[in-house]
């Protein structure tokens, strides 16, 4: 079993629609949650950190499950430049290792 | 200020050959951090350095190190490169090493042939 796993997608969304989707994690002891957004051949960037209260910012809302390990998150009013993959990463209790899911990518279309 | 910058952009070797990626964290950061992502994957950590020294190692073999330097700066190397290598390269800086949030750079995508 990977240690993050994700649906790599890809979800086609209607511009201005809302879409969630999930991410699962193995190791109990993970300490941080992050989704991170990556662009075709560019870099990942920091999209927010998932809080166990759950946190919004604009348009994204993600979530934490601890009791069933997962992280959500959720985009309202989708737009055309939110088309890209975006990474579930965990941070593991020791040290500062950050452990990726594959990806889930979306399509948003006008 | 400046974010993480990394060199080569890009490059091609072949099969046996050795090379050297560079990386400047972000002023202030102390901790470097290595990760190999593979096309149609998620990154993979490779190495963690904070104060010049290593703090973490992911599953890859001996050809893998690294080094990090009294400004911060970082190398990986990479020997015996094999066909299996060719991904994008990327580092990433934080302030410290436990829990922070990690900013990364472009990468550089390096291709065996």
């Amino acid at each position: 079993r990977k240690e993050v796993e994700q649906d790599p997608g890809p979800f086609n969304v209607p511009e201005g629609a809302t879409v969630a989707f999930n991410c699962t994690y193995s190791n109990s002891a993970s300490q941080s949650f992050f989704w991170y957004r990556q662009d075709c051949r560019k870099e990942p960037k920091l999209l927010m950190s998932v809080y166990s209260s759950g946190n919004e910012d604009g348009r994204f809302t993600a979530q934490l499950n601890r009791a069933s390990q997962y992280i959500s998150l959720l985009i309202r009013d989708s737009k055309l430049s939110d088309s890209a993959t975006y990474l579930c990463v965990v941070n593991q209790a020791a040290g500062n290792k950050l452990t990726f899911g594959g990806g889930t990518r979306v399509l948003v279309k006008p | 200020d400046a974010g993480v910058t990394q060199s080569p952009t890009h490059l091609i070797k072949t099969r046996g050959q050795q090379v050297t990626l560079r990386c400047s964290p972000i002023s202030g950061h102390k901790s470097v951090s290595w990760y190999q992502q593979v096309l149609g994957q998620g990154p993979q950590f490779i190495f963690q350095y904070y104060e010049k020294e290593e703090r973490g190692r992911g599953n890859f073999p001996d050809r893998f190190s690294a080094r990090q330097f009294p400004n911060y700066s970082s190398e990986l190397n990479v020997n015996a490169l094999l066909l299996g290598d060719s991904a994008l390269y990327l580092c990433a800086s934080s302030f410290i090493t436990k829990g922070e949030t990690q900013y990364f750079g472009p990468g550089t995508r390096l291709l065996v042939l």
